[in-house]
């Protein structure tokens, strides 16, 4: 069963800095990976989507990067706002289409003024 | 890109009855999910919704707590059978578009009481 992990479970930084988000799966075969915000008591929204062909995707402060064979992902957020602050989830979806996500635990940011 | 419209955002339900929650997607698609969020916790898919056949459940979940109707590509209807307080939870249905990913609803919180 894949197992989808999230280090830190918590991180707490000054605006203005740069940060990293690790994720870890344990099957490689996956299908795509996928990173998730979601504030309080909110829906999820999509972040950025890697597909298991792809090494990384950027749109604008968010860069994530996906090494299929170790089985890590990690999203790089530049310049952190106040309005960052979210949990932030990694999601992969199995080898074969139609199967549902798994998701980790989600890594829980908040960016001070 | 994708939208789904789900509803009620939120809802204070007594113990004992019933909530059915409405997913209605912006085109036709042929796999929908349902999962439940747990305070403090991620994402636990509840079954997979396909149309035109019954929903297949994940190990824990059951139909006559969690029926599911699929009528047509875009629409999905989750009930959370005779409530009680441990199912207060954040739930939120998705599909898939394969290389598009995932896209989510806005989520219903259920509060039972």
């Amino acid at each position: 069963k894949q197992e989808v992990t999230q280090i830190p479970a918590a991180l707490s930084v000054p605006e203005g800095e740069n940060l990293v988000l690790n994720c870890s799966f344990t099957d490689s075969a996956i299908y795509n990976l996928q990173w998730f915000r979601q504030d309080p008591g909110k829906g999820l929204t999509s972040l950025l989507l890697i597909q298991s062909s792809q090494r990384e995707q950027t749109s604008g402060r968010l860069n994530a990067s996906l090494d299929k064979s170790s089985g890590r992902s990690t999203l790089y957020i530049a310049a952190s706002q106040p309005g960052d602050s979210a949990t932030y989830l990694c999601a992969v979806t199995p080898s074969g289409r139609g199967y549902a996500l798994n998701f980790g635990k989600g890594t829980s940011l908040l960016v001070t003024p | 890109s994708a939208v789904i419209s789900q509803k009620p955002s939120r809802d204070i339900c007594q113990r004992g009855t019933s909530l059915t929650i409405q997913c209605q997607v912006d085109s036709q698609v042929t796999m929908m999910f349902w999962y439940r969020q747990q305070p403090g916790q991620s994402l636990t898919l509840i079954a997979t919704a396909n149309q035109g056949s019954e929903a297949t459940y994940e190990s824990g979940f059951v139909i006559d707590k969690f029926p599911i109707s699929r009528p047509n590509l875009t629409f999905s209807t989750l009930t959370v059978s005779n409530m009680s307080p441990e199912d207060s939870s954040i739930y939120l249905c998705s599909d898939n578009r394969g290389t598009y990913g995932y896209t989510f609803g806005s989520g219903t919180r259920l509060t039972v009481v």
